[in-house]
C-alpha cells in the first residue's frame, strides 16, 4: 500500500491550459503539503493544510489553488499554465514535527 | 527566518571510502533537523532526523549525522559507501513552531565510483 500517492506521475500540456494534480495519504496524518522542485533540484514549499485548513501559503501565483476535501486528500489546481511552471511537484504528509512522508512526484512539462 | 546551506553541490567518492556531506543551518529558535535521500526519478526518503537528546543520530543504510549546536551544523557521514548510495541528498530544517514547515538545502549529489 502506497503511503502518499500522487496522480498523474507525468503531465505534458500546452501553455494556457488548466490542469490538476491529486494527492492522497493513508497514514492518518493531519498535515499535508505541496512542494515544487525546479530543474536545479531546489525544493520549495508552496502550501500546507492541517486538517483541511490552509496554514501555509507561500509566495505562489494566484493561478495555483490547493483544495483539501478531507484530511487525507490535497489536490493542486493550476490555471493558465506557463512555461515556468514546468517542474516536479511533490505532495507530502506529516503527523507533526516528526518529518514528512513524500509522494513519488508529478513531473509537469509545459510546452 | 531559517535557512539551510549545503556547500558541496557534488561529492565524488570511490566505493568503500568514507564520506561526509556538510550541512549548516541558520535559525533564531530551536530546530528539528533532517536528512533526506532522493534516488533518480523518485520521491524523497527520510534517512535520519534529530529531534532532541543525543546529538549523534543513526539512520538507515548505515548513515549517521551529528548535531553541533555551537557550529549550527548537521553533517551526514557514512564510513564506507556503496555504488547504490549514488543519489541526491538533502538537508532540511524545521523550526519548533506549529507549522512544521520544512526548509531544504540545495542538495548534494553523491557520486560513488567503482
Amino acid at each position: 500500500d502506497t503511503a502518499v500517492s500522487q496522480t498523474p506521475k507525468y503531465l505534458v500540456t500546452q501553455m494556457g491550459n488548466d490542469k490538476s494534480i491529486k494527492c492522497e495519504q493513508n497514514l492518518g496524518h493531519d498535515t499535508m503539503y505541496w512542494y515544487k522542485q525546479d530543474s536545479k533540484k531546489f525544493l520549495k514549499i508552496m502550501f500546507s493544510y492541517n486538517n483541511k485548513e490552509l496554514i501555509i501559503n507561500e509566495t505562489v501565483p494566484n493561478r495555483f489553488s490547493p483544495k483539501s476535501p478531507d484530511k487525507a486528500h490535497l489536490n493542486l489546481h493550476i490555471n493558465s499554465l506557463e512555461l515556468g511552471d514546468s517542474a516536479v511537484y511533490f505532495c507530502a504528509s506529516s503527523p507533526g514535527f516528526d518529518g514528512y512522508t513524500f509522494g513519488s512526484g508529478t513531473r509537469l512539462t509545459v510546452v | 527566518a531559517q535557512s539551510v546551506t549545503q556547500l558541496d553541490s557534488q561529492v565524488p567518492v570511490f566505493e568503500e571510502a568514507p564520506v561526509e556531506l556538510r550541512c549548516n543551518y541558520s535559525s533564531s529558535v530551536s530546530v528539528y533537523l533532517f536528512w533526506y535521500v532522493q534516488y533518480p526519478n523518485q520521491g524523497l526518503q527520510l534517512l535520519l532526523k534529530y529531534l532532541s537528546g543525543s546529538t549523534l543520530v543513526k539512520g538507515i543504510n548505515g548513515f549517521e549525522a551529528e548535531f553541533n549546536k555551537s557550529q549550527t551544523s548537521f553533517h551526514l557521514r557514512k564510513p564506507s559507501v556503496h555504488i547504490s548510495d549514488t543519489a541526491e541528498y538533502f538537508c532540511a530544517v524545521s523550526e519548533r513552531d506549529s507549522s512544521y514547515k520544512l526548509i531544504f538545502g540545495s542538495g548534494t549529489r553523491l557520486l560513488v565510483r567503482p
